[in-house]
């Protein structure tokens, strides 16, 4: 079965420091997601991303936050400068017609 | 708004036995209702879904849910557990149509004892 794929699986960065996650959804897939899990809380959603713009995003996803599919293949996080709270499991997903939703395994991003 | 409650954190069953996860939700609207399971160092995976059609919902690995309204749960249930069962569960209710926005349970970690 095709599976979304997630790079790097950690990710340790300095307080302040840029990251971007990376995510390959299933390549006939047009709906795109990112979801993020703190340690021992609720999954929760960041942002949908249709057709090259972005369709809903939380109040988590501020300014700081910006997704990218620069390629047609890959599907990006950047966290312009990361804080100690930014630390959690990022999980990418995807979808062709939002019916079924298909997750990566997850980037855990910790900040020092 | 929509909510979602797992009542327990850990499930502790003897293989072979039955699987009980329980979830509560609360929604102003009819949702649509998911399981999912998160397997060590592996994504989550769609157990099976609810989304207004039949109440009870049959899904993979012998796993099914029952939406009750009256008591606006949506427990997961399985006849016999296997040891490869043992897994993180997530309970997601989704007031849309699709994932537009979801929300997660905090997740019930089930183990199985040989």
């Amino acid at each position: 079965e095709p599976e979304v794929t997630q790079t790097p699986s950690h990710q340790v960065t300095q307080m302040g420091q840029e990251v971007i996650l990376r995510c390959v959804p299933i390549s006939n897939h047009l709906y795109f997601y990112w979801y993020r899990q703190i340690l021992g809380q609720k999954v929760e959603f960041l942002v949908s991303f249709y057709n090259n713009e972005i369709s809903e995003k939380s109040e988590i996803f501020d300014d700081q936050f910006s997704v990218e599919r620069p390629d047609g293949s890959n599907f990006t996080l950047k966290i312009r400068s990361t804080k100690l709270e930014d630390s959690a499991m990022y999980f990418c997903a995807s979808s062709r017609d939002r019916e079924k939703l298909f997750f990566g395994s997850g980037t855990q991003l910790s900040v020092l | 708004a929509q909510s979602v409650t797992q009542l327990d954190s850990h499930v502790s069953v003897s293989e072979g036995t039955p699987v009980l996860l329980r979830c509560n939700y609360s929604s102003s609207y009819s949702p649509s209702l998911f399981w999912y399971v998160q397997h060590p160092n592996k994504g989550l995976q769609l157990l099976l879904k609810y989304t207004s059609a039949a109440t009870l919902v049959k899904g993979i690995n012998g796993f099914e849910a029952e939406f009750k309204k009256s008591e606006t749960s949506f427990h997961l249930t399985k006849p016999s557990a296997h040891m490869s069962d043992a897994a993180e569960y997530f309970c997601v209710v989704s007031e849309g149509g699709g994932y537009q926005k979801v929300t997660f349970g905090t997740g019930t970690k089930l183990q199985v004892i040989p």
